[in-house]
């Protein structure tokens, strides 16, 4: 049975500071997705990693996917307020299996 | 979340009673899934659907039904709810590959409060 843990669940960072989130799964998987959600929102897709090695990147946030050691990161460069949201990572054998999540709060 | 809708958005409904939940698409995506969201478990599968009237289970699919009868449209059917079953349940969809392994795209969500 597919696993996806992710960590911290909570976060509590300061403006202008960085941080990685992590996303580690339990079984073979070669296509990641990030997505964020927005206290009572839906769900917002941020990243798709689909191959070992990569990244992509969009404004602070950089994903990457190493499928050998079945690891994700989202880091987080500079963290402004507006980043302030819980981040999933879902994992897709022939369902996606989403992680618990990440409550990202950034504060002054 | 522009091609996919949901409702009712909120209910509020009692132990025993039937619910019905809609999800419609104007995107044509052949996959659609319906998920619930509960605290400190991210979201589950409930069941999803891979073309008219082809579904299937997922991890969580105990005490509910669906059906899907036109490409735009997939119902998920409390049979008897119970207050395990209050959550937050969304609406899934995505394109064309095979097992669904694109990116999903999900809706704005139901609220169910089971009484």
């Amino acid at each position: 049975e597919l696993k996806v843990e992710q960590n911290p669940l909570f976060l509590s960072m300061q403006e202008g500071k960085n941080y990685t989130i992590y996303c580690n799964y339990s079984t073979t998987s070669d296509r990641l997705y990030w997505y964020r959600q927005d206290p009572g929102k839906s769900l917002e897709s941020l990243f798709v990693l689909l191959s070992n090695g990569a990244v992509k990147q969009e404004g602070r946030l950089m994903a990457s996917l190493d499928t050998k050691a079945r690891l994700s990161t989202l880091h987080i460069t500079a963290a402004v307020h507006d980043l302030s949201a819980t981040y999933f990572c879902a994992v897709n054998t022939d369902k996606l299996i989403f992680g618990t999540g990440t409550r990202l709060q950034v504060f002054p | 979340d522009a091609g996919i809708t949901q409702s009712p958005r909120h209910k509020v409904t009692e132990t025993g009673t039937p619910v019905t939940l809609r999800c419609h698409q104007t995107e044509n995506h052949r996959y659609m899934y319906w998920y619930r969201q509960d605290p400190g478990h991210g979201l589950r599968l409930i069941h999803y659907s891979y073309g008219v009237k082809d579904t299937d289970k997922g991890e969580v699919s105990d005490g509910y039904s669906v059906s899907r009868s036109k490409t735009e449209d997939f119902l998920l059917t409390l049979e008897s709810a119970t207050s395990s079953q209050t959550s937050v349940y969304f609406c899934a969809i995505s394109g064309g590959l095979a097992g669904g392994q694109e990116t999903q795209y999900f809706g704005p969500g139901t609220r169910l409060l089971v009484l």
